[in-house]
């Protein structure tokens, strides 16, 4: 079946612009995550949702990043006023269910920011 | 607070070549899950295993093959007679029961199979 997918592939924006981030997890999938890989952190967690709440934004770095999911399927993650050190990819993984299933991975959204 | 550690940032080797990569980790939960990633050139995250802390049984499929030890906190993994498509960042993660599966990653080992 169709794995987790993630839209844009690529995104360069301007500094102190608005980006979404999409994220359509693998159909089924109750739990998604959204993840961060960037040469200074490494690959760090950001949120988690499970269904459309989202019980851990503990790793979300400042307000100005939010995310949603809407009928227990597809995510946004919105960055807000983007600056350069939000220059990353940005990785999805969905599992079956929120408690220790194995998390899949989407190719992720790589962000540059001039 | 979970953490996981690879000491190995580059491991270059020769085709069929043996090479081992180490992850040593830090949980105060009873109930965790350790798992390794790899993730070649084109940049996408591939599961390889997954193991419950009760488990410590060594797994082996194909010429991959994993070492668990609780005693030392450590979860290594071995590829047997490389080959240059192992060329890629292999990642150790951590997710503990009671932090809701978020995965904590180390800092992942580049290998470089070379024919």
């Amino acid at each position: 079946g169709a794995g987790v997918s993630q839209s844009p592939s690529n995104k360069v924006t301007e500094k102190g612009k608005d980006v979404e981030l999409r994220c359509d997890p693998i159909s089924g999938h109750t739990a998604l995550y959204w993840y961060r890989q960037s040469l200074g952190q490494g690959l760090e967690f950001l949120i988690y949702f499970q269904g459309n709440s989202a019980p851990d934004k503990s790793g979300l770095p400042s307000d100005r990043f939010s995310a949603e999911r809407t009928g227990g399927s597809v995510s946004t993650l919105t960055i807000q006023r983007t600056q350069q050190e939000d220059s990353a990819v940005y990785l999805c993984a969905s599992s079956y269910r929120l408690s220790s299933d194995t998390q899949y991975f989407g190719p992720g959204t790589r962000l540059t920011v001039l | 607070a979970q953490k996981v550690t690879q000491a190995q940032t580059e491991i270059s080797v020769v085709e069929k070549e043996d090479v081992t990569l180490d992850c040593v980790y830090e949980t105060r939960d009873t109930t965790y899950y350790l798992f390794w990633y790899k993730q070649p050139p084109s940049g996408e995250l591939v599961f390889l295993i997954r193991r419950n802390s009760f488990d410590e049984q060594n797994e082996i499929s194909g010429r991959y093959s994993w070492n668990f030890q609780k005693s030392t906190s450590s979860f290594n993994f071995t590829i047997t007679a490389s080959q240059v498509v192992d060329s890629a960042v292999y990642f150790c993660a951590l997710s503990e029961s009671t932090a809701g599966n978020k995965l904590t990653f180390g800092g992942g080992t580049r290998v470089l199979v070379k024919p």
